[in-house]
């Protein structure tokens, strides 16, 4: 069974443009949830969707937004990038809204120059 | 005062040695509990579920205390592949889970 798959792995963009990320969730898992992640510190929850809902929401600038689609895959997406953004960004996937746990995709490495 | 708060550490000790990590949490509405295990430059990988009962998977033995608002994890005997960063992981019944910034473990020979 596949794993959470997160793409692209590795992405470098220029202070001002605007990235998109994906993440395919397990099979089966109806909820998906992104964190971001600096050097040194834990994951920072940004959203959490589930049923292509948006179900919660972490203390992130409207920069940042997502959305999941009917097949539960969902896309992280940010503008105006700022150096600051620069971070792994990690989708994690769970049945139901994360009670359980979740299981992590490998992430998106971003880098903003 | 961050939401969720862990000893960053680190922590060395020998193998075999037991070591014990804390972590305290601010929400007193918090409903889940969890340990991940995050190896360098990895993702976080579940390791346990915490409940008011214990719990208890080999090595390893997670505890809640609600009145407290603090978990705790305990490895017994550790082992080299022990050696990673300990995330103590929070969860409210908004869709929000809360991570500590982990406490780092180096287990020597």
């Amino acid at each position: 069974d596949a794993g959470v798959t997160q793409s692209p792995t590795h992405l470098i963009k220029t202070r001002g443009q605007h990235v998109t990320l994906r993440c395919s969730p397990i099979s089966g898992h109806k909820s998906v949830s992104w964190y971001q992640q600096v050097l040194g510190q834990g994951p920072q929850f940004i959203f959490q969707y589930y049923e292509k809902e948006e179900r919660g929401r972490g203390n992130f600038p409207d920069r940042f937004s997502a959305r999941q689609f009917p097949n539960y895959s969902s896309e992280l997406n940010v503008n105006a990038l700022l150096l600051g953004d620069s971070a792994l960004y990690l989708c994690a996937s769970s049945l139901a809204g994360g009670d359980y746990g979740y299981t992590f995709g490998s992430g998106t490495r971003l880098t903003v120059v | 005062r961050k939401e969720v708060e862990q000893d960053p550490g680190p922590f060395n000790v020998p193998e075999g040695a037991t070591v014990a990590f804390n972590c305290t949490y601010s929400n007193s509405a918090s409903q889940s509990f969890f340990w991940y295990r995050q190896d360098c430059r990895k993702e976080p990988k579940l390791l346990m579920s915490v409940y008011s009962s214990g719990n208890e998977d080999g090595r390893f033995t997670a505890q809640l205390n609600r009145a407290s608002q603090y978990i705790s994890l305990l490895i017994r005997d550790s082992k080299l592949s022990d050696s990673a960063t300990y995330l103590c992981v929070v969860g409210d019944n908004a869709g929000k889970s809360t991570f500590g910034d982990g406490t780092t473990l180096t287990v020597k020979p």
